[in-house]
C-alpha cells in the first residue's frame, strides 16, 4: 500500500498566485511528514517538517504546509509563487510502524510561469 | 558545515558487473540512508544504516548490499549489475536525536549500465 500520494504530477501556476503542492498519507500513529525540492541536476533539499505541536509549519524559501489528521493531509503551500520555484517536489513521510522506514512520493513538477 | 558527498559523479558499467558507491555524512550524523531514484519511479528506499548497524532495507534484492564504517561514511555495493540498475543514488544522512529527522541529502551517483 502506497504511504505517501501525490495526486498530481505537473502544478502550473503563474508568477505572483498562491502555490499548492498536494500531498495524502496513510500510516497510522502520529507521523512524522516531510517536504523536499529537487531543481535540475541537484539532490533533494530539505524544505520543512511536521513533527508535532502547531498544524501549520513554516519552512524555506517562504514555503509552509499544513498537517490535517482528519484529511490525512500535508499541503504544500506558498502565498506568492516565484519562477524560481520550479522545480520537483517530493513529500515524505518517516512510518514508525515499519521499523522506521522513510516512504516518498512520486513527485509533483511544479512549473511557475512567468 | 559541509554536506552530504558522494563519490563518484558518475559511474558507467556493463552488465554483470560490480559498483561502489560511496557516501560521506554531515558531520555528527549517525544515520545514513540509500535511495534509488530511477527516471519516473520517484525514490524508492534501498537501506539504512545507523551506528554502524544495518537498520532496515527496501524491497530490492540481495545483490544491493552496503555498509556503515566507524566514521559513519557509507558503501553501496551493487553486484551483477543489470540494465535495470540505472538510475540516480542518492545518499542521505540524518541527526536521529530530538525533533532532527529530516534527511540531508547529497548530488547523487549517476549509474549507467551498459
Amino acid at each position: 500500500a502506497q504511504s505517501v500520494a501525490q495526486p498530481e504530477d505537473q502544478v502550473n501556476v503563474a508568477e505572483g498566485n498562491p502555490l499548492t503542492v498536494k500531498c495524502t498519507y496513510s500510516v497510522s500513529g502520529n507521523p512524522y511528514l516531510f517536504w523536499y525540492v529537487q531543481y535540475p541536476n541537484r539532490g533533494l533539499q530539505f524544505l520543512l517538517k511536521y513533527i508535532t505541536g502547531d498544524n501549520l509549519v513554516k519552512g524555506s524559501y517562504g514555503f509552509e504546509a499544513e498537517f490535517n489528521k482528519s484529511q490525512t493531509s500535508f499541503h504544500l503551500k506558498k502565498p506568492s509563487a516565484l519562477v524560481s520555484d520550479s522545480a520537483l517536489y517530493f513529500c515524505a513521510v518517516r512510518d514508525w510502524n515499519t521499523g522506521n522506514q522513510f516512504y516518498f512520493g512520486t513527485g509533483t513538477s511544479l512549473t511557475v510561469i512567468p | 558545515e559541509a554536506g552530504v558527498t558522494q563519490s563518484p559523479t558518475h559511474l558507467i558499467k556493463t552488465r554483470g558487473q560490480q559498483a561502489t558507491l560511496r557516501c560521506s555524512p554531515i558531520s555528527g550524523h549517525t544515520s545514513v540512508y540509500w535511495y534509488q531514484q530511477a527516471l519516473g519511479l520517484g525514490l524508492q528506499f534501498l537501506l539504512w544504516y545507523d551506528e554502524g548497524e544495518e537498520r532496515n532495507r527496501g524491497n530490492f534484492p540481495p545483490r544491493f548490499s552496503g555498509r556503515q564504517f566507524p566514521n559513519y561514511s557509507s558503501e553501496l555495493n551493487v553486484n551483477a549489475l543489470e540494465l535495470e540498475d540505472s538510475a540516480l543514488y542518492l545518499c542521505a544522512s540524518s541527526l536521529e536525536q530530538g525533533a532532527n529527522y529530516e534527511q540531508y541529502f547529497g548530488p547523487g551517483t549517476r549509474l549507467t549500465v551498459t
